[in-house]
């Protein structure tokens, strides 16, 4: 089965500071996509950033970026400088094209501290 | 960016009536539209798959006589809970995609909450 693991159900970060947040998945294709997404109190889904398997060059999104260790089946998010409009939900997400499901994680909840 | 509505954003109602939450695609041609619920403090969980003309594709648990899904046009789905209950009271997100995307575009989503 299709899966993604969220290992960390909370993570707080000090304002400015960086976190990272990790992501595992397992698939049998080679061929997918992954995603982070945020979802602050009011409950939109916001796409944070995006990874095509086939790109080896990790993605980056101004403060956003991912490590992403396709052998080990890993896609890290980490967000430099937090904000205190970063506190959300995270959930990671992949899906191998278009049109196809997206299989989430459980979620991490990042609380950002003065 | 692509954009996607849903409405009404909250809706109470009576236990036992139905309930009609749309889904709209503003800017584009969303060939492939997917059904959330959301459980407070959880993940998203799939509840149906459908594309444009076509029956939808329930996810297994999901029961196909009590969330009627329908997707008549390339900008409109629509998700009915019919005969809904307490239970059913929930958050409900629609995402869509098109084929000149790789990614799904989110509505804001729809608190039901049945009485």
């Amino acid at each position: 089965a299709q899966t993604v693991t969220q290992s960390q159900p909370e993570m707080s970060v000090q304002e400015a500071e960086t976190v990272t947040l990790s992501c595992t998945y397992d698939t049998s294709e080679s061929d997918y996509y992954l995603f982070w997404y945020k979802q602050p109190p009011s409950r939109q889904m916001i796409l944070v950033i995006r990874q095509e398997a086939y790109k080896q060059q990790n993605a980056t999104e101004n403060r956003f970026s991912v490590n992403f260790q396709k052998a080990a089946k890993s896609f890290s998010l980490k967000i430099s400088d937090s904000q205190l409009g970063d506190a959300a939900m995270y959930f990671c997400a992949y899906h191998t094209g278009t049109a196809s499901k997206l299989t989430f994680g459980t979620g991490t909840r990042l609380q950002v501290t003065l | 960016g692509a954009v996607v509505s849903q409405h009404p954003s909250r809706v109470i109602c009576k236990s036992g009536t139905s309930v009609k939450i749309e889904c709209r695609s503003l800017d584009f041609q969303a060939t492939t539209m997917f059904w959330y619920r959301q459980f407070p403090k959880q993940s998203l969980m799939l509840m149906a798959t459908s594309n444009e003309g076509s029956k939808a594709t329930y996810e297994q648990g999901v029961e196909k006589d009590k969330f009627l899904i329908n997707h008549a046009s390339l900008t409109l789905s629509t998700l009915t809970v019919t005969s809904a209950h307490p239970e059913d009271s929930s958050f409900y997100i629609c995402s869509a995609t098109g084929l000149a995307y790789n990614e799904q575009f989110f509505g804001p989503g729809t608190r039901l909450t049945v009485l």
